[in-house]
């Protein structure tokens, strides 16, 4: 079947730009997370969505940061006014079900790729 | 979620076995512990978890001592394909402080 799939895959944009990155779940999948890497470093986790709710959105970098999630499918994470160390990929996972009595396999999207100019 | 330790890089050669630790102290009872694989340009990609002593596919095998508080990703006779990071994760959202860490994990790098 489809994987996560995150359009578009690459992005370049100049500072103070608005962008928006989209990911598209695995049919079915509840669970959607959000995570961030930079260049040679470890993934970063944002935030994640069960349902259409967020639980705790204090990963999210700073408040340029929002992200939704509709309908408990296709997510929206958006950069306001973006600065050049937002360059980084912006990696999309989701999972079936967050049930908090086993660790979820989280299956990944390719990512978006972020330049800011 | 439980913090976890990890070598930053390892090289073997083609061949040979490969076993990357992670130490993970304050694991909880109720945790799993689940290894990931990142090769260049892509997302990660679950590669086993286990709850205790050993887990066993087609990929890889995991060694989890009677404490739990480390574990052992072994990878039989790695070709150059498996040159990527590998990344230990231990825990679930729902349980702490719903944020996840990967880590920097362990950049392996197979030879010829």
């Amino acid at each position: 079947g489809a994987g996560v799939s995150q359009s578009p895959s690459n992005k370049v944009t100049e500072k103070g730009k608005d962008v928006e990155l989209r990911c598209d779940p695995i049919s079915g999948h509840t669970a959607l997370y959000w995570y961030r890497q930079s260049l040679g470093q470890g993934l970063e986790f944002l935030i994640y969505f069960q349902g259409n709710s967020a639980p705790d959105k204090s990963g999210l970098p700073s408040d340029r940061f929002s992200a939704e999630r509709t309908g408990g499918s296709v997510s929206t994470l958006t950069i306001q006014r973006t600065q050049q160390e937002d360059s980084a990929v912006y990696l999309c996972a989701s999972s079936l079900l967050v049930t908090g009595l086993y660790q979820e396999t989280q299956y990944f999207g390719p990512g978006t790729r972020l330049l800011v100019l | 979620l439980a913090k976890t330790t990890q070598p930053i890089s390892m090289d073997s050669y083609e061949g040979q076995e490969v076993n990357i630790t992670c130490s993970h102290n304050n694991i909880a009872t109720n945790d799993y512990i689940t290894w990931y694989q990142q090769f260049p340009s892509q997302g990660p990609r679950f590669i086993i978890q286990g709850y205790k002593t050993k887990v066993t596919n087609e990929v890889a095998s995991l060694f989890i001592p009677a404490d739990r508080k480390s574990s052992t990703l072994s990878l039989p006779r790695v070709s150059l394909s498996d040159t990527a990071v590998y990344y230990c994760l231990v825990g679930d959202i729902m349980n702490r402080d719903d944020k996840i860490i990967f880590g920097k994990g362990t950049r392996l790098h197979i030879l010829p």
